[in-house]
């Protein structure tokens, strides 16, 4: 039973449009949350993070929104270049950011110039 | 820039044979975590130290699976006997203490196949 889900396995958007990258999540303890992209051959790096008290957080072209009563999240990038050509992980921990993080499947995102 | 350093960087193995994985965490970083990452899904927790000590292995195949961090630094995991459902990225991550962010910092991972 997935508890963080991701059900767009790819998207494509063109440079310099908005992309909009989904997350959906069943475990109503989780309440923080964060992103982290995925090139290939590499391990996952940090992006952004959220925690349940806030809806919104912006970190230069990345901002990610937070709707909790719908377990729903979302990280826009504005925008989209070419290197952020990448696999997005959703991330969910449980009782703040000391514990460990239930990851989503991905989202494969290409930024078609 | 600090890094967690993982090997080897690809492993393949036949079905049946012992396979081991190390991990150097970022220095400092009490919070040492093992995942694995099967092609197509998300990176699944195995295991998570703190320090030494085993916080969370719940989710670890302890009939074939087995993971250490004896000094608190460095940790092993090992799989004895591979099956072919063991093929992965094994993803190893540490986390500073008192992090703010929760941020986990990432090695490069080992890709095993198991023929």
């Amino acid at each position: 039973d997935q508890q963080v889900k991701q059900n767009s396995p790819s998207l494509s958007v063109q440079e310099g449009r908005i992309s909009i990258l989904n997350c959906d999540y069943t475990n109503s303890m989780f309440d923080y949350f964060l992103w982290y992209k995925k090139y290939p051959a590499e391990g996952p790096t940090f992006l952004i993070s959220i925690s349940s008290i806030k809806d919104k957080n912006e970190d230069g072209r990345f901002t990610v929104f937070l709707n909790k009563s719908a377990k729903h999240l979302s990280l826009h990038i504005v925008p989209s270049q070419p290197g952020d050509s990448a696999v997005y992980f959703c991330a969910a921990s449980p009782y703040g950011y000391d514990q460990n993080f239930v990851f989503g499947p991905g989202t494969r995102l290409s930024v078609l110039p | 820039e600090a890094e967690v350093a993982q090997s080897p960087r690809y492993k393949i193995t036949e079905k049946s044979q012992a396979v081991a994985f190390w991990c150097d965490p970022i220095s400092g970083h009490a919070t040492l975590y093992w995942y694995r990452q099967i092609l197509g899904q998300g990176p699944e927790l195995l295991v998570q130290f703190q320090d030494e000590s085993v916080v969370d292995d719940s989710q670890l195949p302890k009939d074939r699976f087995s993971a250490e961090r004896l000094k608190g630094v460095d940790s092993t995991l090992k799989i004895q006997p591979a099956e072919l459902g063991d093929s992965a990225m094994y993803l190893c991550a540490s986390r500073a203490p008192g992090a703010n962010t929760g941020e986990l910092f990432f090695g490069e991972g080992s890709r095993l196949t198991v023929l």
